[in-house]
């Protein structure tokens, strides 16, 4: 099993639709959680920590489900410019101190 | 602020040869990371260094990867001799400190590699 697993999609949606992307991860340990955007061709850049409590930024709506471990991703009234691909990031704690581990990625294309 | 800096941004070389990559990392980050990157794939984590100690090197290839970071600072990556495989995105990244705290990624815009 991989230590963080999403799907990959792609995921297709109209404007204006709600979309969620589910993550898994198999480190029970694991400490901290992100949300990454990267964009064809560019680098990752982070779209939001994942708080126990969640986080909710605009549009966007992150959660932490530790007892099945895995966080999600909400994205509210989709804009075209929402199309992407989304990053799950886990950090688990090694005994050398804490790495940390991207999933593949889930895609999104948002159309008119 | 200054970003994390890498180059070259392309390079394409012949198999069985040799290229190096360079990241300067953002000041007073003491984290710095290399990731490769596959077309279609989320990065994988080949190194990852706490000041110029590493922390994690456990999927660095390390009969023909290398990676240094002497002074804490800057770090290069070597790939002697590249194989076809190699071909990808070499993403340099830096952090302010590792675990809970000050964990945000910064990436560089990588280093493309083509192995023909």
């Amino acid at each position: 099993r991989k230590e963080v697993e999403q799907d990959p999609g792609p995921f297709n949606v109209p404007e204006g639709a709600t979309v969620a992307f589910n993550c898994t991860y198999s480190n029970s340990a694991s400490q901290s959680f992100f949300w990454y955007r990267q964009d064809c061709r560019k680098e990752p850049k982070l779209l939001m920590s994942v708080y126990s409590s969640g986080n909710e930024d605009g549009r966007f709506t992150a959660q932490l489900n530790r007892a099945s471990q895995y966080i999600s991703l909400l994205i509210r009234d989709s804009k075209l410019s929402d199309s992407a691909t989304y990053l799950c990031v886990v950090t688990p704690k090694n005994t050398g101190g804490f790495k940390t581990i991207f999933g593949a990625g889930t895609r999104l294309f948002v159309k008119a | 602020e200054a970003g994390v800096a890498q180059s070259p941004r392309y390079k394409i070389i012949e198999k069985r040869q040799s290229v190096a990559f360079w990241c300067n990392p953002i000041s007073g980050h003491a984290t710095l990371y290399w990731y490769q990157q596959i077309l279609g794939q989320g990065p994988k984590l080949l190194i990852q260094f706490q000041n110029n100690g590493v922390v994690d090197d456990s999927q660095l290839p390390k009969d023909r990867f290398s990676a240094e970071r002497l002074k804490g600072v800057d770090s290069t990556l070597k790939i002697q001799p590249a194989k076809l495989e190699d071909s990808a995105v070499y993403l340099c990244a830096s952090s302010l400190g590792m675990g809970n705290s000050g964990n945000t990624i910064y990436f560089g815009e990588g280093s493309w590699l083509t192995v023909v």
